[in-house]
């Protein structure tokens, strides 16, 4: 799993509430990203993280804003949940191995809006 | 629109068969191919990366990469009832026309073998 925890692992809130979704890795990888998966969609990237305070949008980053004030932690907030954001949310760090970068994927934040 | 294809499925084989599942990207300047398998419920796990033209062979796993034909296949010999499961193909496509690459994810395949 690389190392990559993701919490919480399960939400159900309601429309117009914050949610904020953490990953946490522990091999101080540089770049990490959030995803969402939707039957239909397949694996969508929201932002991603190429260090401290250095965040960039994604494909479907409206409705997100994101904040990593540590190497280890990447956090996903929603400011005011909709139900369209109902999803799997799944954060990625990517590896470099000889000039070349790998994602591996955290376990899954699987969020409900009601 | 840069796109990463793949047929939903659902691919049935049996077992001990070749399986073989494909993708089409949309983008010639694409450098790294990925095959990532998941399991309903589960997050996806890398089973293979490739970068050149040709043939990668892991275990039963083998990546096939036509880049003039903007092509990468995964072929699994000797299919096992435990390969069922999503396969996604991933590639870095250029994003937002900067000179900057993302991993884009086809849908996926869904795979099942048949005892």
């Amino acid at each position: 799993d690389a190392g990559i925890t993701q919490s919480p692992r399960h939400k159900v809130t309601e429309t117009g509430t914050p949610v904020t979704l953490r990953c946490h890795q522990t091999e101080n990888h540089r770049y990490m990203y959030w995803y969402r998966q939707d039957p239909g969609h397949g694996l969508r990237l929201i932002h991603y993280s190429y260090g401290v305070k250095d965040t960039d949008k994604g494909e479907v980053s409206d409705g997100y804003s994101v904040s990593r004030s540590k190497t280890e932690d990447f956090l996903l907030t929603l400011e005011s949940a909709t139900s369209s954001q109902t999803s799997v949310y799944f954060c990625a760090i990517s590896v470099e191995t000889g000039g070349t970068d790998t994602q591996y994927f955290g376990p899954g934040t699987r969020l409900t809006v009601l | 629109q840069k796109e990463v294809e793949q047929n939903s499925g659902p691919l049935s084989v049996p077992e001990g068969a070749i399986a073989s599942l494909n993708c089409t990207y949309s983008d010639r300047g694409s450098q790294s191919f990925f095959w990532y398998r998941q399991y309903s419920g589960k997050s996806p796990e890398l089973i293979m990366s490739i970068y050149s033209n040709g043939d990668k062979e892991d275990g039963r796993f083998t990546a096939q990469l036509n880049k003039a034909s903007q092509y990468v296949s995964l072929l699994i010999r000797d299919s096992q009832p435990s390969d069922s499961a999503t396969y996604l193909c991933a590639v870095n496509l250029e994003y937002s026309g900067a000179g900057s690459y993302q991993l884009t994810f086809g849908k996926g395949t869904k795979l099942s073998v048949i005892p």
